[in-house]
């Protein structure tokens, strides 16, 4: 079993959808939480750092953050066909190990 | 430059020729890390490296890779013999600090023949 589960898609939303993107993990050591964005031939942009339970908000993008279910999600308001792209999480543990344990992505299309 | 910086931005090269990738951090950022990521995947860990400490070598897939900065700058992966396996994208990243957030470049896309 992966660390971090994330489903894959491809996942296809008309423009202007609501668009919730989910990672799922079992190390209950992983207390940084982040999602990147990684356009196509591109590296990973990141979108949205927390290191606490529930909800930070940036523009049409909200990170949630459920440590008791470990899980997390990202929701995208008023989706754009520019939001198109692979969607990644990543965490970091606390303690010595600092190195980021990605999802496998999800890739996201936004139908204009 | 404002961003991670990597060279070359693609590398075509035969079995078993040894390959050598850059990366130029941000300035001022003190972690700098090696992430390999195949086709349709996501992003492997390689090394780790904090200030002064010595590196975290962890995630390197065998004694063919390996790795060095100089100082807070730039940094080097070498690949020895390289393998078809070998042919991914390695990213680079650096932080401000350790448990902060990882900034990417747009990586080395290396093909091995």
């Amino acid at each position: 079993q992966k660390e971090v589960e994330q489903d894959p898609g491809p996942l296809s939303v008309p423009e202007g959808a609501i668009v919730s993107l989910n990672c799922t993990y079992s190390n209950s050591a992983f207390q940084y939480f982040m999602w990147y964005r990684q356009y196509s031939r591109k590296g990973p942009e990141l979108l949205m750092y927390t290191y606490s339970s529930g909800n930070k908000e940036d523009g049409r993008f909200t990170a949630q953050v459920d440590k008791s279910s470990k899980y997390i999600s990202l929701f995208i308001r008023d989706s754009q066909p520019s939001d198109s792209a692979t969607y990644l999480c990543a965490m970091i543990p606390s303690g010595s190990a600092r190195q980021l344990t990605f999802g496998s992505g999800t890739q996201l299309t936004v139908l204009p | 430059g404002a961003g991670v910086s990597q060279s070359p931005s693609n590398k075509v090269t035969e079995k078993g020729k040894d390959v050598e990738l850059r990366c130029d951090p941000i300035s001022g950022h003190t972690a700098l890390y090696w992430y390999r990521q195949r086709l349709g995947q996501g992003l492997e860990f390689l090394i780790y490296f904090q200030g002064n400490s010595a590196p975290d070598k962890s995630g390197l897939p065998s004694d063919r890779f390996s790795a060095e900065r100089t100082g807070e700058s730039v940094s080097t992966l070498t690949i020895q013999r390289t393998q078809q396996e070998d042919s991914a994208v390695y990213l680079c990243a650096s932080a401000v600090a350790d448990n902060q957030p990882q900034h990417f470049g747009d990586g080395t896309r290396l093909s091995i023949l």
